[in-house]
């Protein structure tokens, strides 16, 4: 079975540019996420789907982040402008319903000069 | 919410049994024990949750105490493939799915 797909694994950009990442959920998950995680910290949750509808976003910084999920099946995570404190790792996880283990992809790692 | 705390380090040597804490003195009736790992450069793993009873699966064992105020995640004989953070998380079901990671426990298996 294949896992949570990101890409890209890294993305180096200047400031005030924008920035996409893709997510591609383990087949037949209905339940996708976005974390965001800080260097020597754990994982912070940006976004929940359930299918295709945002039902946790509180707290994903709606004035540069935005997300989709069309289908309810790959995920978009978009960034723009980003800024020099975006730089850490952006996971996606899926999993089959909200309450059971989830599973990560790789992550990508986002540097911002 | 409830929090969890956890030692920021511990060291175990191979073959050996890691036992790994959490306090959770706040967590509430519907709240459930979650242990997730994350090995470097690489995203988090599940490993097991539990609710009030002791539970086990092919990767550990959670024990959670009568009062489940704590709970001790133990791996059986460690490899050093275990070498990652651990993190202990607390989730109601009244927010499922909302995993909150903390610092955790960064496990340090030696040959």
């Amino acid at each position: 079975e294949a896992g949570v797909v990101q890409s890209p694994r890294y993305k180096i950009i200047e400031k005030k540019q924008p920035v996409a990442f893709w997510c591609n959920p383990i087949s037949g998950h209905n339940t996708l996420y976005w974390y965001l995680q800080n260097l020597g910290q754990g994982p912070e949750l940006l976004i929940r789907y359930e299918n295709e509808e945002a039902v946790d976003d509180s707290q994903l910084p709606k004035d540069r982040f935005s997300a989709e999920r069309l289908k309810g099946v790959d995920s978009t995570l978009k960034i723009q402008p980003a800024e020099l404190g975006d730089s850490a790792v952006y996971l996606c996880a899926s999993s089959y319903w909200q309450g059971n283990e989830q599973f990560f992809g790789p992550g990508t790692r986002l540097t911002v000069l | 919410d409830a929090k969890t705390t956890q030692p920021p380090s511990m060291d175990c040597a191979e073959g050996r049994a890691a036992n790994l804490p959490c306090n959770h003195s706040t967590i509430s009736g519907n709240e459930y024990v979650y242990w997730y790992r994350q090995i470097h450069s690489q995203g988090p793993q599940y490993i097991i949750h539990g609710l009030k009873n002791n539970e086990t699966n092919e990767m550990a064992s959670l024990i959670i105490t009568e009062d489940r105020k704590s709970s001790t995640l133990i791996l059986p004989h460690a490899t050093l493939r275990d070498t990652a953070v651990y993190y202990c998380i607390v989730m109601t079901t009244d927010s499922w799915g909302k995993l909150q990671f903390g610092a955790g426990t960064q496990v340090v298996v030696t040959p």
